[in-house]
């Protein structure tokens, strides 16, 4: 199948710890994003990738790294300085960087307890 | 960046009936994309609209774009209870990025 795969979909983490999100897509899209979603609200973007080895800091990137050594990956690291990291993470890809149609993978649901 | 406002936040329907959910933005958009998310799932693209006073229509749902590309609009008539979810707009902003209104959320009661 082609698409965005997330892995893990639920993940439980104790407060201090780092956790580390999957994201890979066969789609051979060169960009790739990343969203974290609150309840009953609306997308906001944490870091973006055009290229490979490249990435820009998004609206609420504090907190949070990534990489993208790969095309096809795209991981984000949720680190203990995020100081309220439990949320509905979304990885998303499109073809180029601007204003193309954005495909997002399922999802991967973090609470830090 | 470019912000996008969507109103209604919550839309509250009884099966059969119509609704218009809107999107408004303060300064002139290149595009405008609609996204659907079903509770529990993520967000799956619908339609993108680029022309001044576009309108495309995908069964039940009527897409428009403002004369002005300011505002869009999503109509849907005989709602149905696979119409629940919560339907997100989104603009390209100056730094090319895909910024998502808030979304309205819509309930639909049988």
């Amino acid at each position: 199948d082609g698409g965005i795969t997330q892995s893990p979909k639920y993940l439980f983490r104790k407060e201090g710890q780092n956790v580390t999100l999957s994201c890979e897509q066969n789609l051979n899209h060169d960009a790739m994003y990343w969203y974290r979603q609150d309840p009953g609200q609306g997308l906001r973007l944490i870091y973006y990738s055009q290229i490979v080895n490249d990435f820009q800091k998004g609206d609420i990137a504090e907190g949070y790294s990534v990489s993208r050594e790969k095309k096809e990956s795209f991981p984000l690291t949720v680190t203990s300085a995020q100081k309220n990291p439990t949320a509905f993470y979304l990885c998303a890809s499109s073809i180029g960087g601007s204003g193309n149609t954005i495909y997002f993978g399922e999802g991967s649901w973090l609470t830090v307890v | 960046g470019q912000q996008v406002m969507q109103i209604p936040q919550y839309q509250h329907v009884q099966e059969g009936e119509d609704f218009t959910t809107y999107c408004n933005s303060s300064t002139t958009l290149s595009n405008i994309q609609w996204y659907k998310q079903r509770p529990g799932g993520h967000p799956v693209f619908l339609i993108q609209l680029v022309k001044s006073g576009e309108v495309k229509k995908q069964k039940r749902l009527t897409f428009q774009f403002g004369e002005a590309k300011k505002n869009s609009s999503l109509h849907i008539t005989a709602t149905q209870t696979t119409d629940v979810g919560t339907y997100f707009c989104a603009a390209t902003d100056s730094w090319g990025k895909l910024q998502f209104g808030a979304g309205t959320q819509v309930v639909v009661t049988p």
